[in-house]
């Protein structure tokens, strides 16, 4: 039973470029969240997508997007990056089906530097 | 106030000893209650999840949980080198059900 995958594993990019970085979520999980964790603090909550349309958003500009594909993949776009958007991204799986609990399950993570 | 506050660190304490980590929140309305553990550059791993008032254990993990005063807590015992880590507190439900809220972390090293 696979866990839940991200790629790639660390990107370097420089100030103004786009990212995308991608996750796949565990097997039976149809919930994706995105976190950003910067060294030394807790993860902080990006958004998450559920039937293909994000439901919640945290306190993040509209540089940072996402999507959410039929098989439940998703994908986390960033444009004009930041040297404050060097951090480590972290995709979580969950399940809403009914009975399940709120349970996240997290990724290895992407390491973003920018340049 | 932090909506998650978790017991400033590091923290450390001998091979064998019982290392008790806290953390208190801010929304009553939290519902679920989580722990996870954190390599150094690694992603966080869970460890515990605890839902109503009172002790959930397992294996050498205890977490405890009081919503009356806000407060959870994840006792480790007989401490291992391989402990050594940072603990996220992290909860969810009330005002941000579906996402997590994390605290700080605090650093735990148990030395040999």
């Amino acid at each position: 039973d696979a866990g839940v995958t991200q790629s790639p594993t660390h990107l370097i990019k420089t100030r103004g470029q786009q990212v995308t970085l991608r996750c796949s979520p565990k097997s039976g999980h149809d919930t994706v969240s995105w976190y950003q964790q910067a060294l030394g603090q807790g993860p902080q909550f990006i958004f998450q997508y559920y039937e293909e349309e994000e439901r919640q958003r945290g306190n993040f500009p509209d540089r940072f997007s996402g999507h959410q594909f039929p098989n439940y993949s998703s994908e986390l776009n960033v444009n004009a990056l930041l040297l404050g958007d060097s951090a480590l991204y972290l995709c979580a799986s969950s399940s809403r089906l009914a009975g399940s609990t709120d349970t996240q399950y997290f990724g290895p993570g992407t390491r973003l530097t920018v340049l | 106030q932090k909506e998650v506050e978790q017991n400033s660190g590091p923290l450390s304490v001998p091979e064998g000893a019982i290392a008790s980590l806290n953390c208190t929140y801010s929304d009553r309305g939290s519902q679920s209650f989580f722990w996870y553990r954190q390599y150094s550059g690694k992603s966080p791993e869970l460890i515990m999840s605890i839902y109503s008032n009172g002790d959930k254990e397992d294996g050498r993990f205890t977490a405890q949980l009081n919503k009356a005063s806000q407060y959870v807590s994840l006792l480790i015992r007989d401490s291992q080198p391989s402990d050594s880590a940072t603990y996220l507190c992290a909860v969810t439900g009330g005002t941000s059900y579906g996402k997590l809220t994390f605290g700080q972390g605090t650093i735990l090293t148990v030395h040999p």
